[in-house]
This record gives C-alpha cells, sequence and structure tokens, in this order.
C-alpha cells in the first residue's frame, strides 16, 4: 500500500468553474477526512466518512461544497461555481477506527481559482 | 476563535541542541493531542500523540509533555538534525464523539548545521 493518494496535484480553473478531486486512502482504513489548508494556517476540518457515510460537516462546507464515498473506498470532494477563496490545499486522510493513532494524510491538491 | 494556538511562527535551533516548540488550547475538553511534521510540498506526516490522561510520552528524539492546567503542551526534540526543519502543527480533540483534530497555525522549525 503506497499511502493515501491525491488526484490531481495541482489544479489552476477559472472562477465559476466546477472543480473535482479524488482521494484514495489506506485500502484498510474506514475513515476518511477532508480539511483545507491555506496559507500560513493549519489545517481546517472539511468532513468525514465511516465508511460510506459522510458523519460530520464543517460549518466552512457551503452548499458549494459536496463529498462523497461511495462503497466506502474512495472519496470525491466537488466544489461548484468557485470563488477565488476557496484557493488553497485539499488534504484528505484516513484512518482506522477512532484515528487515536493520528491520520495519515495524502499529500493534498493545490487549487488556483483565478 | 482560535482554540489551538502556536505563537511562535518559527524557531531557529543549532544542531545537536534542543528544539521545544510550543502549543496553548482553550478547551477543556480536548482529550487527544497530535503533533504532525510537514514538509513544503507533501502532506502533514504523524509524529506523536498524547492524551490527556497522560503528561508526558516518549518516541526517540521526541517527547510531548502536556500540563492541563495551563492548557499547554509542548514537543521537545533532542538532538536536533537538520532533517527536522519543517513546520510543526499541534492537533487536539474534543471528546464529544467526534474524530476531526483541531490544528494550530504552525511553527516553522529551522536546524542550523
Amino acid at each position: 500500500d503506497t499511502g493515501v493518494s491525491q488526484d490531481p496535484r495541482h489544479k489552476i480553473t477559472k472562477r465559476g468553474q466546477n472543480v473535482t478531486f479524488r482521494c484514495d486512502p489506506i485500502s484498510e482504513h474506514n475513515r476518511l477526512y477532508w480539511y483545507r489548508q491555506t496559507l500560513g494556517q493549519g489545517p481546517e476540518f472539511l468532513t468525514y466518512f465511516q465508511n460510506e457515510a459522510q458523519l460530520e460537516k464543517s460549518r466552512l462546507l457551503s452548499d458549494r461544497f459536496s463529498a462523497e464515498r461511495p462503497k466506502g473506498s474512495f472519496s470525491t470532494l466537488e466544489i461548484q461555481r468557485t470563488e477565488q477563496g476557496d484557493s488553497a490545499m485539499y488534504l484528505c486522510a484516513s484512518s482506522l477506527q477512532g484515528g487515536s493513532y493520528g491520520y495519515t494524510f495524502g499529500s493534498g491538491t493545490r487549487l488556483t481559482v483565478v | 476563535d482560535q482554540q489551538v494556538k502556536q505563537n511562535s511562527p518559527s524557531l531557529s535551533v543549532q544542531e545537536g541542541r534542543i528544539s521545544i516548540l510550543n502549543c496553548d488550547y482553550t478547551n477543556s475538553m480536548f482529550d487527544y493531542f497530535l503533533w504532525y511534521k510537514k514538509y513544503p510540498a507533501e502532506g502533514p506526516t504523524f509524529l506523536i500523540s498524547i492524551s490527556s490522561i497522560k503528561d508526558k510520552n516518549e518516541d526517540g528524539r521526541f517527547t510531548v509533555f502536556l500540563n492541563k492546567s495551563a492548557k499547554h503542551l509542548s514537543l521537545h526534540i533532542v538532538p536536533s538534525q537538520p532533517g527536522d526543519s519543517a513546520v510543526y502543527f499541534c492537533a487536539a480533540r474534543g471528546t464529544s464523539g467526534t474524530y476531526k483534530y483541531i490544528f494550530g497555525t504552525g511553527t516553522r522549525l529551522k536546524v542550523l548545521a
């Protein structure tokens, strides 16, 4: 297993366009998390899944954001009608059960909205 | 409302000396704390954790101390090595059944050879 994979690594899009990111977690991990990191800040929680169920969503996740994890494997994060303020690094992480021993993060997808 | 604070944005330490990174939190209900290290263009990497029922946890060169009364934790790296140069984040988790962590803003450590 090569860890948590995120695709693409970089995405440049025009304001108003929709974008979708993919995350493939470590195969035996049943929990998957999405975080967002902007310059000079720590990662901010967006949402998390246990298997295919989305159990918690941050207030940061406006109605333009949607995340799915069909069949409890990979996950997608879609941003509709992107805005310049959406420019950030989007990090995916996975863990076994409670995540008490820390998540394993992927390398992230850097989104630039122009 | 920044519940987890890392008030030092940067720190420089000579190779071989001790690095001490600090983190303060405001929510007394946090029950689990993590430290992550992040290199440029990579995701954060888990370093060490501590439960609120302990006051110290050690893993090789890394030791985390927790002072619950002061709502303060610190990461000690001894001896510091140039490869330790990275951004370090502390993170805290609440007890309300959530599995999300709240991260601090990070401290950039530079270990000088």
